[in-house]
């Protein structure tokens, strides 16, 4: 299967800052996707990455509070901005592989005191 | 709309027991649907996907389209399949974007 790196695995923020995670394929792939798991929640689309144009982004998520980038085929970054306790969740990168089957990272998990 | 829906929020069975997880789906087209699981601090892991057509680790899934289900059955439980399982629902009219039930979590029992 395909390998899936994110950093960081594990941060504790302050409210107000702003935290950058990074994710690492090691394949090229045309389609990344950032997803939100709150405790004890299913996992939520936050936007859908694709090198060489803008994120689009899923109903209640903006590029302010969540700006992505994605300047190659392997590799792409989630940055939330302006953090407060609610933000605070794992953040799961995952990367659409040939035959649309769609791995995941291992998660970054954020706490926002 | 694209929906996934998970009724049990827990299935507790004893080890060598059957065990079948439901899932059901709304989506307008042809979609494609999966089960990935989670154990304990673990990554969110493939489990399988219905056009495989495949067991893994002793799991099956049948797409029923006319009741628009994917459930996910094991004739025999193993204490190693306590974990969180989720059905997600992906196709070529959502973007190939993958929808998320809101998950069951497995207890074997020994």
């Amino acid at each position: 299967s395909a390998v899936i790196s994110q950093k960081p695995s594990r941060d504790i923020c302050q409210r107000g800052t702003s935290l950058t995670i990074q994710c690492q394929v090691d394949s090229q792939v045309t389609m990344m996707f950032w997803y939100r798991q709150q405790p004890g929640q299913s996992l939520t689309l936050i936007a859908t990455a694709n090198q060489g144009s803008e994120a689009t982004y899923e109903s209640g998520f903006v590029i302010d509070k969540f700006p992505i980038s994605r300047p190659n085929l392997t590799f792409s970054t989630l940055t939330v901005s302006n953090m407060s306790p609610e933000d605070s969740s794992i953040y799961l990168c995952s990367a659409d592989f040939s035959g649309n089957t769609i791995y995941f990272g291992e998660g970054s998990w954020l706490t926002v005191v | 709309a694209q929906r996934v829906t998970q009724p049990e929020k827990l299935l507790s069975v004893f080890k060598g027991a059957p065990v079948e997880l439901k899932c059901n789906y709304s989506y307008s087209g042809s979609p494609e649907l999966f089960w990935y699981v989670q154990y304990s601090r673990q990554r969110l892991q493939l489990l399988l996907r219905h056009i495989s057509r495949e067991s893994i680790k002793g799991f099956t899934a049948d797409l029923n389209k006319g009741e628009t289900s994917f459930h996910l059955k094991k004739p025999f439980a193993q204490e190693e399949d306590s974990a969180m399982y989720y059905c997600a629902l992906s196709g070529k009219a959502a973007g190939n974007k993958l929808t998320f039930g809101g998950g069951t979590r497995v207890l074997v029992k020994p």
